[in-house]
């Protein structure tokens, strides 16, 4: 089965700059896969960022854009703060119509 | 708007069934193009799609759960509900449901623990 990758941790610095990627194990990511992050928060369900790789959803900030870069799709945050300290999941909507999340990215604000 | 919510049993003993209903309010569950997923979360690792079904009664599985798991919906009642059969300690987790479209996940249920445990 293809695996979706993700960093499994990144950092950044308050109002800093982080790009978070998500690739395949085999072949590229394009916008056919209707890329989406989700952001979870210790305890809490999970919430859609960004869905069909760059369309945020409904009150999510537009610090929070999404993209293709390469092969991969991405989540850029742009000037973090410090709520957006959190776990990050990308998911992947497959060909034959499984859906695939990655395996998680723990950002962490500091 | 539309809201989520899962009910079913907290507890299951191991080599049994679990059942989960996902109930939807605040909208219909034959609405629009949607479809409706189960997604689980074991305690402090990431989250796992188990399957959705259509509106129409359609349904995609995750390959690693296919032999076990059942999807169907209840337009009627707007419930969509979930049977795992055969289940193991590796089956507990937080187990959601959520609406999905387009690529996106929303809105969730609140989530429900399940623990297999004799």
């Amino acid at each position: 089965q293809t695996l979706v990758t993700q960093e499994p941790s990144f950092s950044v610095s308050p109002g800093g700059t982080v790009t978070l990627t998500c690739g395949l194990s085999s072949g590229s990511v394009s916008t056919s896969y209707y890329p989406s992050w989700c952001q979870q928060t210790p305890g809490q369900a999970p919430r859609t960022l960004i869905y069909s790789t760059n369309t945020r959803s409904s009150g999510i900030p537009d610090r929070f854009s999404g993209s293709i870069l390469g092969n991969k799709a991405a989540l850029t945050i742009t000037g973090a703060q410090a709520d957006d300290d959190s776990n990050y999941y990308c998911v992947l909507y497959m060909p034959n119509g499984i859906s695939v999340f990655g395996g998680g990215t723990k950002l962490t604000v500091l | 708007q539309v809201q989520l919510q899962e009910s079913g049993p907290g507890l299951v003993k191991p080599s049994q069934t679990l059942s989960l209903t996902c109930t939807v309010s605040g909208g219909s569950i034959s609405s629009g193009s949607y479809s409706w997923s189960w997604i689980r979360q074991p305690a402090g690792k990431g989250l796992e799609w188990i399957g959705r079904i259509y509106t129409g009664g359609s349904t995609n599985y995750n390959p690693s759960l296919k032999s076990r798991v059942t999807i169907s919906i209840d337009t009627s009642n707007n419930q969509f509900s979930l049977k795992l059969s055969s289940v193991t300690a590796a089956d507990t987790a937080i187990y959601y449901c959520a609406r999905f479209f387009l690529g996106r996940f929303d809105p969730w249920g609140q989530g429900t623990l399940v623990t297999v445990s004799s």
